[in-house]
């Protein structure tokens, strides 16, 4: 079964900390992407990447940094964590056709206290 | 960035009856994918059904139809035959040729025995 496997569904942190989120894909997909998910205002996509070591801003991307070392694996990194960052962290992934489904893991809810 | 509009936050269903859910989107493009993904509640997003804009006939998955209008920019989705499994977030998300997806802001469907 495909997998996209975020590392962690639930973290509480304090504000100013530093907030690692780690994903790995098992498909051989070439783009990722972090999203955050947040009622009424659907997903909004802070960063992707098409290669390893490239990465791309979506929409969201202030306060928010991306890594991306190896092919299978895509880290959202939160240098100093705000209430405001508060949210659904969810990570995809994707082939290079063009109509580019999207496979999704399981979401990582992070609150900042 | 192209826009995704769901105009039904919440929506609710009798098991067994159908029910269609609203999507419209603005471009300028001629060549794009639409899709419409569910979110169980606390599960992770899995894809529905994708269309291709530069084909006429509306894609189908068993109980899951939709109505693609190019002109008024259109894709609903229709859902026969409802059942309790059924119920969850529906997003409908455009595509261009670019990598990401741009997505709605959701849909709540709520199924009633």
């Amino acid at each position: 079964d495909v997998k996209v496997t975020q590392s962690s569904r639930y973290l509480v942190k304090r504000t100013g900390e530093k907030v690692f989120l780690e994903c790995v894909q098992d498909m051989d997909h070439e783009n990722m992407f972090w999203y955050r998910q947040d009622p009424g205002l659907g997903l909004r996509l802070i960063y992707f990447s098409y290669d390893v070591k490239m990465k791309e801003k979506g929409d969201i991307p202030e306060g928010y940094s991306v890594s991306r070392e190896k092919k299978e694996r895509f880290s959202l990194i939160l240098e100093s964590a705000s209430t405001n960052q508060t949210s659904m962290y969810l990570c995809a992934s994707s082939s290079r056709h063009p109509s580019g489904e999207l496979f999704f893991g399981e979401g990582s809810r992070l609150t900042v206290l | 960035a192209q826009t995704v509009t769901q105009s039904q936050p919440e929506m609710s269903v009798q098991e067994a009856e159908t029910v269609t859910l609203s999507c419209t989107y603005d471009t300028s493009e001629s060549d794009y994918y639409l899709f419409w993904y569910k979110q169980p509640p606390s599960r992770q997003m899995i894809l529905v059904i994708r269309q291709e804009a530069y084909k006429q006939q509306n894609a189908t998955e068993n109980r899951f139809s939709v109505n693609f209008q190019k002109a008024a920019k259109s894709f609903s989705l229709k859902i026969s035959d409802s059942q309790l499994g059924d119920a969850a977030m529906y997003f409908c998300a455009y595509k261009n040729s670019g990598y990401a997806l741009n997505f709605g802001k959701g849909t709540s469907l709520l199924v009633t025995p």
